[in-house]
């Protein structure tokens, strides 16, 4: 059975400094896996995904994500934090040669300080 | 591409009411689905449908909740009758299932609908 842990609730950084994500997974297939983002009262919108292809894949707004299947981690990073970066971040897995079996973490939220 | 569209985008209704939630997925789109989220919850998945066949409707809470998928261009979501606990956003999404290359499925979200039953 597939699942993922979002280890962080809620992550805050300063303005211009690294931000990290962590999400770990697990997947009895080979997984697709996706970092979504939900800025205050809007839907969500796809950050980045990975797909079997190349394990560092990267995203929109400067958002880039490693897969590590040894350590069955995709954790979401950024090299400088802005403001605008402040909303939830959600790490969703979807396995392969599955009906759309999607699973959403919990959910983090990060806090930029100025 | 319009992407998901959702409507109402928001809705205050009285308790005892009907509420309909209604979703147009993107076009070619053969995977719809229908999540709430709350903050006590987050994000459920509440149904999903693959070529307009309901798939796993596990996560629709009880029996006051219905799903609908006429066709490939339309869906509701219904809640009747509508009680206070049943305040959330709900999101829409869908994605196409891309034989063979498995190419990822990636679920495209609507901007949700935010009810509110008082």
């Amino acid at each position: 059975a597939q699942s993922v842990t979002q280890l962080d609730s809620h992550v805050s950084v300063s303005e211009g400094t690294p931000v990290l994500l962590r999400c770990n997974y697990s997947s009895s297939y080979s997984p697709s896996l996706f970092w979504y983002v939900q800025h205050p009262n809007k839907g969500l919108q796809l950050l980045l995904k990975y797909t079997s292809a190349a394990t560092l894949v990267k995203g929109i707004n400067g958002f880039e994500a490693e897969f590590k299947k040894s350590e069955t981690s995709f954790h979401l990073t950024k090299p400088s934090a802005h403001m605008s970066d402040a909303a939830e971040y959600f790490c969703v897995v979807s396995e392969m040669n599955r009906d759309d079996k999607i699973i959403f973490g919990k959910g983090t939220r990060l806090h930029i300080l100025p | 591409d319009a992407g998901v569209i959702q409507s109402p985008r928001h809705e205050v209704t009285e308790m005892g009411q009907e509420v309909t939630l209604r979703c147009k997925p993107i076009s070619g789109h053969n995977s719809l689905f229908w999540y709430r989220q709350t903050m006590m919850r987050g994000l459920e998945l509440l149904i999903y449908f693959n070529n307009n066949v309901p798939i796993d409707d596990s996560g629709m809470p009880e029996d006051r909740f219905s799903a609908k998928m006429p066709n490939a261009s339309f869906s509701t979501l219904k809640i009747q009758p509508s009680e206070p606990r049943d305040s959330a956003v709900y999101f829409c999404a869908s994605s196409s299932r891309d034989r063979p290359t498995f190419s990822g499925n990636t679920i495209y979200f609507g901007e949700g609908s935010w009810l509110t039953v008082v």
